[in-house]
């Protein structure tokens, strides 16, 4: 069964980087999308980015000047968050598409990151 | 962008009764929209997809319907562990998510 861990400080200050991995156990990156979404009170859910192994990936170009997703190695793959604030405080999962454009069906349990000084 | 609506917002329903969900797109996606479940600390379950093709392991109980800008969630009778936010999400262009409805115990 594909399993999907997220992982990194849960607490980032304002104007830095947030940085988060997922592991991902089961299964192999080198097949499928990847993904970043992430969930707040304010703006509900709201995708981030995507990634092929093979390369290729996408961003919300709400976030793109911002964002940068990519993979670490077999099983884990990242996203960074520059410059950020208050806003992006939320609940961060990791998860695998069934295409370049389509639904989730595996999920991280997700992990909440919150920006305060 | 395209943006999902979704009503209504909480509805309030007894274990066996009958519960319709409503998402509507701001312009036509064809059929490409997935609906969610989830609970509270959990992430979103994935449901439906491609409008109305239920993903493995989901009961029949679960069924999606629509094509265009109009779509519906029906659970056909409710079970205890169906009371739960459900999310659409559409995938024509780029993927945004519906704000959610909540089917809460009456």
């Amino acid at each position: 069964q594909l399993q999907l861990q997220e992982s990194g400080p849960g607490l980032v200050k304002p104007s830095e980087t947030l940085s988060l991995r997922c592991t991902v156990s089961g299964g192999s990156i080198n097949t499928h999308y990847w993904s970043w979404i992430r969930q707040s009170p304010g703006k509900g859910l709201e995708w981030i980015a995507n990634i092929y192994y093979a390369g290729g990936t996408y961003y919300n170009p709400s976030l793109k000047s911002r964002v940068t997703i990519s993979v670490d190695s077999s099983n884990q793959f990242s996203l960074e968050v520059r410059s950020v604030t208050a806003a992006d405080t939320a609940v961060y999962f990791c998860a695998r598409a069934t295409g370049r454009w389509r639904e989730f069906e595996y999920w991280g349990q997700g992990m909440l990151v919150s920006v305060s000084s | 962008e395209i943006v999902l609506t979704q009503s209504p917002a909480t509805l309030s329903l007894s274990p066996g009764e009958r519960a319709t969900l409503s998402c509507r797109a701001s312009q036509n996606i064809d059929n490409n929209l997935a609906w969610y479940q989830q609970k509270p600390g959990q992430a979103p379950r994935l449901l439906i997809y491609d409008a109305s093709t239920r993903a493995t392991g989901i009961p029949a109980r679960f069924s999606g319907s629509g094509f265009g800008t109009d779509f519906t969630l029906t659970i056909s009778r409710l079970e205890p562990e169906d009371f739960a936010v459900y999310y659409c999400q559409q995938r024509y262009n780029l993927l945004t998510f519906g704000g959610g409805s909540k089917v809460e115990i009456k």
